[in-house]
């Protein structure tokens, strides 16, 4: 049974604070992993993806991967109330995507 | 930008009727997913089709489910006879490549969904 664990939050921030966002996985042989942003109510909407150890940064967002530790995890710099959603970790193996709960973020302004 | 349309938004049925959820997914893209996210829980794989036939499907996937791309266009998921438990948003996915791709191009884009209430 694959897992995508994610701290459960809720996760509150002040306006132009790090936000700091961690899954972790089971399945040792995953090869993609990716950050969804899902407001109330509507769809996940791809943020980041990553493939290989290391920091990969875009605009405000750096994702961080370790598959050694099977560690995921997302900073968002700057943060703004616009930013205040769920974001979910999702895993890709074995040609399905499995997501985990979702952290629910707030940005206080 | 392109982007993955379904129709309907929201879909209200009996108990024990057949719903069809229909989805447009973007245009260059070779892979086609369904997802459900029942109201508070995660959201769960479905089923995934490549060249025309299933590539992968999860157990909730049972035969009371089938998925068809009638045409150049639309990618459909069919639920035979609804069950109380069905009621969810339906998520359609597509990607360029699928995950065994390892690179970018297997990101997959989400539709709007649609949410299903079987009453």
């Amino acid at each position: 049974q694959k897992e995508v664990e994610q701290n459960s939050g809720p996760l509150s921030v002040p306006e132009g604070a790090i936000a700091s966002l961690n899954c972790t996985y089971s399945d040792r042989v995953s090869q993609s992993f990716f950050w969804y942003r899902q407001y109330s109510g509507k769809s996940p909407e791809l943020i980041m993806s990553i493939y290989s150890n290391g920091d990969k940064e875009d605009g405000r967002f750096t994702a961080q991967l370790n598959k050694a530790s099977q560690y995921v995890s997302l900073l968002i710099r700057d943060s703004q109330p616009s930013d205040s959603a769920t974001y979910l970790c999702a895993v890709g193996s074995a040609r399905q995507l499995t997501f985990g709960s979702g952290t629910q973020l707030t940005v206080l302004p | 930008e392109p982007e993955v349309t379904q129709t309907p938004s929201h879909q209200v049925t009996q108990m024990g009727q057949e719903v069809i959820l229909r989805c447009v997914p973007i245009s260059n893209h070779l892979y086609f997913y369904w997802y459900r996210q029942i109201l508070g829980q995660k959201v769960e794989f479905l089923v995934s089709f490549y060249n025309n036939e299933i590539s992968e499907k999860s157990e909730i996937f049972d035969d009371q489910f089938s998925v068809e791309r009638p045409d150049g266009s639309n990618f459909t998921l069919k639920i035979r006879s609804t069950k109380l438990e069905d009621s969810a948003m339906y998520f359609c996915a597509s990607s360029r490549e699928g995950l065994e791709a390892g690179t970018p191009y297997n990101e997959q884009f989400f539709g709007p969904g649609t949410r299903l209430t079987v009453l």
